[in-house]
């Protein structure tokens, strides 16, 4: 079984400063790890995906995520946040093998607010 | 792009009347997934397909039905309305990896 929890449903930061959203997973198999963005009046648009190769993730827009084992986490980061990075964004898990791990457990969502 | 469209993209209904959902995709995808999101809960699966009249439950699956009579198209039904039904609805495909790729949603209001 898979969960996920964001700390912060959510987030401000001001134009230029560091984004740092955060993901803590918990699973019962080696995950895979995904983000994905949503905004305004749209569907669900992946950013970057963990799939046990390298720990450090890069993702469209600018964005990164580290995966750390120990600390069961998967934060997402930028290094300045521009206006257009407005939006929720979300934080799903999945066992790594393709047989059996159908699903995706998506947690709760982060709303991103950038002050000018 | 995934070639995932969803109609409609709006409806109104009032609660007791039936409402289907559908999903098309172009790309031969063998799972497709039915999801609402509401705030607070992020996405839930209501419920998938793993192919033609192949379909499982997911963890909000009271209250709906599924069919895939054919691979390119997943509906959703709701027998019977209820306010609490009132949500967006979001349909996805798999990828190898785990992806999913996500429709552009259908927002239902049931009054």
């Amino acid at each position: 079984a898979q969960s996920v929890t964001q700390l912060g449903s959510h987030v401000s930061v001001s134009e230029g400063a560091l984004v740092l959203l955060r993901c803590n997973y918990s699973s019962s198999v080696p995950p895979y790890l995904f983000w994905y963005v949503q905004y305004p009046n749209q569907g669900l648009q992946l950013l970057l995906k963990y799939t046990s190769a390298a720990t450090l993730v890069k993702g469209i827009n600018g964005f990164e995520a580290e995966f750390k084992k120990s600390e069961t986490s998967f934060h997402l980061t930028k290094p300045s946040a521009h206006m257009s990075d407005a939006a929720e964004y979300f934080c799903a898990v999945s066992g790594a093998l393709d047989f059996g791990n159908e699903k995706l457990t998506f947690g709760t969502g982060t709303r991103l607010t950038i002050i000018p | 792009d995934a070639g995932i469209t969803q109609s409609p993209r709006h409806k109104v209904t009032e609660t007791g009347t039936p409402v289907t959902l559908r999903c098309h995709q172009t790309e031969n995808h063998r799972y497709m997934y039915w999801y609402r999101q509401d705030p607070g809960h992020g996405l839930r699966l209501i419920h998938y397909s793993y192919g033609v009249k192949d379909t499982d439950k997911g963890e909000v699956s009271d209250g709906y039905s599924v069919s895939r009579s054919k691979t390119e198209d997943f509906l959703l039904t709701l027998e019977s309305a209820t306010s609490s039904q009132t949500s967006v609805y979001f349909c996805a495909i798999r990828e190898r990896g785990n992806e999913q790729f996500f429709g552009p949603g259908t927002r239902l209001t049931v009054l």
